[in-house]
């Protein structure tokens, strides 16, 4: 069965400063698709960023972008010149063969003033 | 990327009654999955809504106390039966299929008393 570990359940990083969240899941699929999510304190779940697992690169979206080691089974994201607006939990999360997603536990992050 | 609304947004009932959460996406999509999150956790699947036919459970969860409708490609209905205490989380509802993203409802907030 495929599991999702975030290992940092809270982390506060100063405005501005660069922080790395952890990641690491189990699976057996060769080709799989990886995400992180945002949940603010409104609930709503808001995308982050999408990896392919068969694409070497790692990607980006603005400001945000991850360390994908397919051998490790790592996906790590980076907030660079983090923002007041970043703060929420951020569930990483892997998507079955089936389209179904399995969710992390969570990391509760806090940008300070 | 799909737009996805849920009403109500939230409510609280009396132990014992039922409540049925409406998901609406403003396109059609393959798949429709319902998620609860409980208070500080993580998300759980619930189950995949599969149209024109019975929903998918995932382990744990069951037909009888989570009924779930999927008449077209872009509604979806999650009663919650005989509820208790218990049953108070967020739930939230997701569109997506075919390894695309999936996006996700704003959720409904219930509170059994």
């Amino acid at each position: 069965a495929q599991t999702v570990t975030q290992s940092q359940p809270e982390m506060s990083v100063q405005e501005a400063e660069t922080v790395t969240l952890s990641c690491t899941y189990d699976t057996s699929e060769n080709n799989y698709y990886l995400f992180w999510y945002k949940q603010p304190p409104s609930r709503q779940m808001i995308l982050v960023i999408r990896q392919e697992a068969y694409k070497q690169q790692n990607a980006t979206e603005n400001r945000f972008s991850v360390n994908f080691q397919k051998a490790a089974k790592s996906f790590s994201l980076k907030i660079s010149d983090s923002q007041l607006g970043d703060t929420a939990m951020y569930f990483c999360a892997f998507m079955t063969k089936d389209d179904k997603i399995i969710f992390g536990k969570g990391t509760r992050l806090h940008i300070l003033p | 990327s799909a737009v996805i609304s849920q009403k109500p947004s939230r409510d609280i009932c009396q132990r014992g009654t039922s409540l049925t959460i409406q998901c609406q996406v403003d396109s059609q999509v393959t798949m429709m999955f319902w998620y609860r999150q409980q208070p500080g956790q993580s998300l759980t699947l619930i189950a995949t809504a599969n149209q024109g036919s019975e929903a998918t459970y995932e382990s744990g969860f069951v037909i009888d106390k989570f009924p779930i409708s999927r008449p077209n490609l872009t509604f979806s209905t999650l009663t919650v039966s005989n509820m208790s205490p218990e049953d108070s989380s967020i739930y939230l509802c997701s569109a997506g299929g075919n390894k695309e993203t999936q996006y996700f409802g704003p959720g409904t907030r219930l509170l059994v008393l």
